[in-house]
């Protein structure tokens, strides 16, 4: 299987800064990664696809880039609605497979 | 727009079957392909497989011999069982479609319409 290891595992940061996350695959998988995000109680929710393309109707201060083994997560300016956490996923191979995901708070 | 709702018994006894089933609204299950990925307590995903309408599967490997999946097309629904379970299965279960497509030598993949989840316990 194809490991994923994202960091922070946690963040806390003050409206308006720039947050980064950053995603690490076991092996090559070019740019098949996806970032999802998840509210609490919520179903994770597609942000970015392809690791740098933002799905429709996605806020533009989110953004993703890289490829290969090392991927990165960008919240250009956070707003308090951004409180979640935050997963990369990669579909290079199966099993499909996730990050452990960054709990992003407000400080 | 796609909806998906995940239904079944919420509490199941060790070493007994968990059944759950997805039904699909604003759009055809005969398109994309359908997925199950549940989320422990301490909030790890894990992809458990997916379901394509021509019938074959794809199961995680260390879920493959207790787990299978089906779909009903008239009812617009697929289904998941994963029997044997034990409390290392209590989780929250999702569907979710599954999307690709190629242009070229560029394919895109990702699940762009998740359920609600539905948790799970397996306790006596």
């Amino acid at each position: 299987d194809i490991q994923m290891t994202q960091s922070p595992s946690s963040l806390s940061a003050s409206v308006g800064d720039r947050v980064t996350i950053t995603c690490q695959a076991s092996q090559d998988i070019s740019n098949y990664l996806n970032w999802y995000q998840q509210k609490p109680g919520k179903a994770p929710k597609l942000l970015i696809y392809d690791a740098s393309n933002l799905k429709t109707g996605v806020p533009s201060r989110f953004s993703g880039s890289g490829s290969g083994t090392h991927f990165t997560f960008a919240i250009s300016s956070l707003q308090p609605e951004d409180i979640a956490t935050y997963f990369c996923q990669q579909y290079d191979d199966l099993p499909l497979t996730f990050g452990g995901g960054t709990k992003v708070e407000i400080k | 727009q796609v909806q998906l709702q995940e239904s079944g018994p919420g509490l199941v006894k060790p070493s007994e079957t968990l059944s759950l089933t997805c039904t699909v609204s604003g759009g055809s299950i005969s398109r994309n392909y359908w997925n199950w990925i549940r989320q422990t307590p301490g909030e790890r995903l894990e992809w458990i497989g997916n379901i394509f309408l021509s019938g074959s599967t794809n199961y995680n490997p260390p879920l493959k011999s207790r787990l299978t999946m089906s779909m009903d097309t008239s009812k617009n629904q697929f289904s998941l069982k994963l029997n044997s379970v034990t409390a290392a299965d209590t989780a929250v279960y999702y569907c979710a479609r599954g999307f690709g497509s190629c242009s070229g030598t560029s394919c895109s993949n990702y699940l762009d319409f998740w359920g609600q989840g539905a948790l799970v316990i397996v306790s006596s």
